[in-house]
């Protein structure tokens, strides 16, 4: 059973561009969040997807935009780069839907993003 | 104040020791509460949760909530080298739904051998 993956494992993109990272949910998970990790600080929460919409966001600006689709694998996207966009991005799954089918929330291996 | 707080450490224990870490919350409303373990380098490995005030075991690793206190705790028992790592403490406002994660800076753990 795979768990979360996530591509690229690293990338490095210059001030200005644009970036797509991509993420595979744990199977039998429907529910997609990502997060920012920044040196030595806690995961911040991005976003979360179910159902391919935007069901909660957390206080990034609209240079963050994401996408599901309908297998449930999702998109980070990030214009216009600053150097304080380097960090690693996480995306976690877990499944929401059903009585009593919560679960907890996995991780994926991360995608390093470094912004030169 | 920050929601979830912990000290950063590094908390350093000898090899067979209990490590104790600690966390505190600052929304009431925290429902869910769950410790990561997280390597250098490395992305977040979920190892405890729990939701209901006491103690919850998982083999050498017990988790403790007091909501009242809004405080949880990680011990893990028999350390070994190989547990050292930043431990993230994390808290949603339920166990269903649509509920984010709120992380602390975590914990860094050295196990001396």
């Amino acid at each position: 059973d795979a768990g979360v993956t996530q591509s690229p494992t690293h990338l490095i993109k210059t001030r200005g561009q644009q970036v797509t990272l991509r993420c595979s949910p744990k199977s039998g998970h429907d529910t997609v969040s990502w997060y920012q990790q920044a040196l030595g600080q806690g995961p911040q929460f991005i976003f979360q997807y179910y159902e391919e919409e935007e069901r909660q966001r957390g206080n990034f600006p609209d240079r963050f935009s994401g996408h599901q689709f309908p297998n449930y694998s999702s998109e980070l996207n990030v214009n216009a780069l600053l150097l304080g966009d380097s960090a690693l991005y996480l995306c976690a799954s877990r499944r929401v839907r059903g009585v009593g089918m919560n679960t907890e929330a996995f991780f994926g291996q991360g995608t390093r993003l470094t912004v030169v | 104040q920050k929601e979830v707080e912990q000290n950063s450490g590094p908390l350093s224990v000898p090899e067979g020791a209990i490590a104790s870490l600690n966390c505190t919350y600052s929304d009431r409303g925290s429902q869910s509460f769950f410790w990561y373990r997280q390597y250098s380098g490395k992305s977040p490995e979920l190892i405890m949760f729990i939701y209901s005030n006491g103690d919850k075991e998982d083999g050498r690793f017990t988790a403790q909530l007091n909501k009242a206190s809004q405080y949880v705790s990680l011990l893990i028992r028999d350390s070994q080298p190989s547990d050292s790592a930043t431990y993230l403490c994390a808290v949603t406002g339920g166990n269903t739904g649509f509920q984010k994660l709120v992380f602390g800076t975590g914990t860094r753990l050295l196990v001396s051998p």
